[in-house]
């Protein structure tokens, strides 16, 4: 029963280029969540996703940051042109379609730095 | 928006040591979430509270969701080395957007051998 999947686990841009962040969720699962985490501060929720759709993109930034969840593959969470500020943790989490009831399970994460 | 408080934001005890931490709220959970993370690691749920007064264990872990539904505490017994890492406390958001967990900043828990 393999968890949730992210890579890469460490990833160093210099400003301007671009991040993909890769997560392939729990077998079953259909349901995808990104959350980020900055230096010292608890996780905050960025964008909810289901298989080629965007539910609820609220928390993530307007501007450089977008995500997808293709019919096939993982979802992808990309940011353009990449500023010192994006350096952070980016946590991936995924549930299932029905009996969902609060919890949420992480994978290991994204370490993105940007020099 | 919500907002979570814990408290202590950390502890250094002696291994052995019994620990409690707690999570405040302004506003009311309809469930609470106690997540433990290890350095460079994912946040690994330890313990799910669904019902107000609710008291559950897992191991040597206790928590307790708050009759108010605005605070729990986590109780750690007897800790050992391995219980190092940071401890969150977090809770859904209301109505169909229960997949949006506010968390609180975490308290940091040394266990010195």
């Amino acid at each position: 029963n393999a968890g949730v999947m992210q890579n890469p686990r460490h990833l160093v841009r210099r400003r301007g280029q671009e991040a993909r962040l890769r997560c392939s969720p729990m077998k079953g699962h259909s349901h995808v969540y990104w959350y980020r985490q900055l230096p010292e501060e608890g996780l905050k929720f960025m964008v909810y996703l289901q298989k080629e759709n965007i539910i609820d993109e609220s928390g993530m930034p307007k501007e450089r940051f977008s995500a997808e969840f293709p019919k096939e593959g993982p979802s992808i969470l990309r940011i353009q042109q990449v500023v010192r500020g994006d350096s952070a943790a980016y946590f991936c989490a995924s549930s299932p379609l029905e009996g969902y009831t609060g919890e949420l399970f992480f994978g290991e994460g994204s370490r993105l730095t940007v020099l | 928006g919500q907002q979570l408080n814990q408290s202590p934001q950390s502890m250094f005890i002696q291994e052995g040591e019994d620990v409690s931490m707690n999570c405040t709220s302004s506003s009311i959970f309809n469930t609470w979430l106690w997540y433990k993370q290890d350095p460079g690691e994912g946040p690994v749920l330890l313990i799910a509270l669904y019902k107000a007064g609710e008291l559950t264990s897992n191991g040597r872990l206790t928590a307790q969701f708050g009759i108010t539904r605005k605070d729990s505490f986590l109780n750690i017994s007897a800790s050992i080395p391995s219980d190092v890492g940071i401890y969150f406390c977090a809770g859904p958001g209301s109505g169909g957007s229960n997949y949006k967990l506010t968390f609180g900043k975490g308290t940091l828990l040394t266990v010195n051998p």
